[in-house]
């Protein structure tokens, strides 16, 4: 199976300030077609699992441009350019190129 | 609206079964692939399976930890999918979401314990 290693797992950030998240991959991450499918989501305390971004760096519809992706092969990052109070939650990446598909731990985002 | 609604969580002895419904509106549930993804008390995502649509062809996929024990399928015509889950463990008690990874439902608790 992939394993996919998510760092830090804990992330104090300042509001306004930006904030970083890796995702690693144990295997390259491109599909025999060609498309590398990573994916990242958002899950606020006691809420579902929100998909932010799809296929490395495609946010989803209504998701803030303050959220971006990036990476290639078997590094990833998901970026947040101003962190705001309402980004506090986990974030986990997600491999969909390989069977089982296989999550990160996750990353905790907590203000200062 | 577009939402996916789960049903059918609960409590369940180990050994036993309980079987999980997921009612999809709002979007073309017939070209989705559906997964079954599901968190443990205070622990992370872990994907539990998934169906193809129908053009996709139909089939499933498991993780390692339910193959043989859990059974996913769809109902097309009433928007709706399943999740049959037999001789069930204590380490299956979880929060179990029914989702396409763009929509994601509410969530249903299944509690194995004796």
């Amino acid at each position: 199976d992939v394993v996919m290693t998510q760092s830090p797992l804990s992330l104090p950030v300042t509001l306004g300030q930006p904030a970083s998240i890796s995702c690693r991959s144990s295997q390259s991450l491109v599909h025999s077609d060609g498309v590398t499918y990573l994916n990242w989501f958002q899950q606020r305390p006691g809420q579902s699992p929100r998909r932010l971004i799809y296929k490395v760096s495609n946010r989803e519809s209504g998701v803030p441009d303050r959220f971006s992706g990036s990476g290639s092969g078997t590094d990833f990052t998901l970026k947040i350019s101003r962190v705001e109070a309402e980004d506090v939650g986990v974030y986990y990446c997600l491999q969909q190129t390989h069977r089982p598909l296989t999550f990160g731990g996750g990353t905790k985002v907590e203000i200062k | 609206e577009v939402q996916l609604v789960e049903s059918g969580g609960g409590l369940v002895k180990p050994g036993g079964s309980l079987r999980l419904s997921c009612a999809a509106s709002g979007f073309t549930f017939t070209t989705a692939w559906m997964s079954w993804v599901r968190q443990a008390p205070g622990k992370g995502l872990e994907w539990v399976g998934r169906i193809r649509s129908k053009s996709g062809g139909g089939t499933t996929e498991y993780a390692a930890p339910v193959k043989g024990r859990f059974t996913i399928s769809r109902d097309d015509a009433k928007n709706t999918l399943s999740l049959q889950m037999d001789s069930l463990k204590t380490e299956d008690t979880a929060v179990y979401y029914c989702t396409s990874m763009s929509i994601w439902g509410q969530g249903t608790l299944v509690t194995v314990s004796s």
